[in-house]
């Protein structure tokens, strides 16, 4: 089983749809758990922490399954500028944080 | 707010030449990392160091060498470009492992 899992989409969802997307992950040491937002040709940048509690930021929810290990990330009301890739990012306090490949975002009018 | 600084932002490069990647991180945090990035493959980290003093391996460090020059600068080397090592390059940091990664804007290196 790869360490971390994402389906590289491309996820092809028209204007104001809800759309989700899950990473698994193999190692159970995992502590800390982030979603990834990168735009074509740019740099990644944080979307959000995942806490075990589960967290929303506006239209954006992040959840964390620890019993199956996965998180997932979900989106309501698409706009078109969500348009991107997304990664999720697993980590521990001592061991260095590992991506998911990600997984492409495209929200068509 | 400059972040994490990477220069030079492009690069062209013979094979066999060799040359130095910067990144700077003015938030003083302790670990650092290099990552490169080609079509499909996702992130993949060359290098990194957990904190000031120290570096290691990651998935892909053949090729590369590194230096962490002091707690704000973190250098990659290719000694004799291939054209294998074209692709774009990322330096990132952050507080320690299990803080969220802040990244440079990248660096696209061909190598011809």
């Amino acid at each position: 089983r790869k360490e971390v899992e994402q389906d590289p989409g491309p996820f092809n969802v028209p204007e104001g749809a809800t759309v989700a997307f899950n990473c698994t992950y193999s190692n159970s040491a995992s502590q800390s758990f982030f979603w990834y937002r990168q735009d074509c040709r740019k740099e990644p940048k944080l979307l959000m922490s995942v806490y075990s509690s589960g967290n929303e930021d506006g239209r954006f929810t992040a959840q964390l399954n620890r019993a199956s290990q996965y998180i997932s990330l979900l989106i309501r009301d698409s706009k078109l500028s969500d348009s991107a890739t997304y990664l999720c990012v697993f980590t521990g306090g001592s061991y260095i944080p590992t991506f998911g490949r990600g997984t492409s975002l495209i929200v068509h009018p | 707010n400059a972040g994490v600084t990477q220069t030079p932002k492009f690069q062209v490069l013979k094979t066999g030449q060799s040359m130095t990647l910067q990144c700077a991180q003015d938030m003083n945090h302790n670990s650092m990392y290099w990552y490169r990035q080609d079509p499909g493959m996702g992130l993949r980290l060359i290098y990194y160091s957990a904190s000031e003093g120290t570096t290691d391996k990651g998935e892909v460090p053949n090729g590369y060498n590194v230096s962490r020059l002091n707690k704000r600068e973190f250098s990659l080397r290719l000694e004799s470009a291939a054209p294998s090592q074209t692709s774009v390059y990322f330096c990132a940091s952050s507080e320690a492992f299990n803080q969220p990664q802040h990244f440079g804007d990248g660096t696209r290196l061909s190598i011809l």
